[in-house]
């Protein structure tokens, strides 16, 4: 069984940094590109970040392009998302997402984590 | 453009059919992918590819395209199929394989 579980979220100030972890396992991680989807409280999903399977195509948002980077790390099947220069708009949950096609990218996401939630307040 | 048009609301009665369109120049490039999000949940994967349905998902839902725009069908909706409706696809802009994701607004499909 597929498995997603997202951490790291928690209560920041404007301006600050945050990581979040996602720990993958059920499944061949490093056979699959994976994403980060978040959403706002009471509000529609935002796709965030992308990297391919060998995490040489990476891809951001207009909204978070240059303050968060993606990496992963196959050896120990792990998702991060290094967050900074945090701002209010980016309070959400932020969710862990695979993609379902083994050694491509098909950005169809077939497996979700249950979210972590970053809070950006003063 | 790069973005997704959806209806806010849609609405059906218990065992009709409903269709939820989605909208986009991105559509006329990348198949669409559907997500259902109850509350309090995070969302699952109901629809993908030209009209395929991920294993557990009943076949009652079923999908299309044409053009700019892709559709979501629930025939013989039932009270479970109410929900938030999410479509996504690959975003046009996507030249150099940057895996660029798109999410329309989300529709909320209400059974009654």
């Amino acid at each position: 069984e597929v498995q997603l579980v997202e951490s790291g979220g928690e209560l920041v100030q404007p301006g600050r940094s945050l990581r979040l972890f996602c720990a993958a396992s059920g499944f061949s991680f490093d056979d699959y590109a994976m994403h980060w989807v978040r959403q706002a409280p009471g509000k529609g999903l935002e796709w965030v970040s992308g990297i391919s399977w060998t995490g040489e195509s990476i891809g951001f948002a207009d909204s978070v392009k240059g303050r968060f980077t993606i990496s992963r790390d196959n050896a120990k099947n792990s998702l991060y998302l290094q967050m900074n220069s945090l701002r209010v708009e980016d309070t959400a949950f932020y969710y862990c997402v695979k993609d379902i096609v083994q050694g491509g990218s098909s950005s169809w996401f077939d497996s979700w984590g249950q979210g972590t939630l970053v809070t950006v307040s003063t | 453009s790069s973005e997704l048009t959806q209806a806010p609301t849609v609405s059906v009665a218990l065992g009709q059919t409903v269709t939820i369109t989605c909208r986009g120049a991105s559509l006329r490039t990348y198949y669409a992918s559907w997500y259902q999000q109850k509350p309090g949940q995070a969302p699952i994967l109901v629809m993908y590819g030209n009209n395929k349905r991920p294993s557990g998902i009943p076949d009652r839902f079923s999908g299309s395209s044409s053009g700019d725009t892709a559709s979501l069908s629930v025939t013989g909706a039932e009270a479970e199929d109410e929900a938030d409706y999410y479509c996504s696809s690959r975003d046009s802009r996507d030249t150099s394989s940057r895996n660029l994701v798109l999410f329309g607004g989300g529709t909320k499909l209400t059974v009654l």
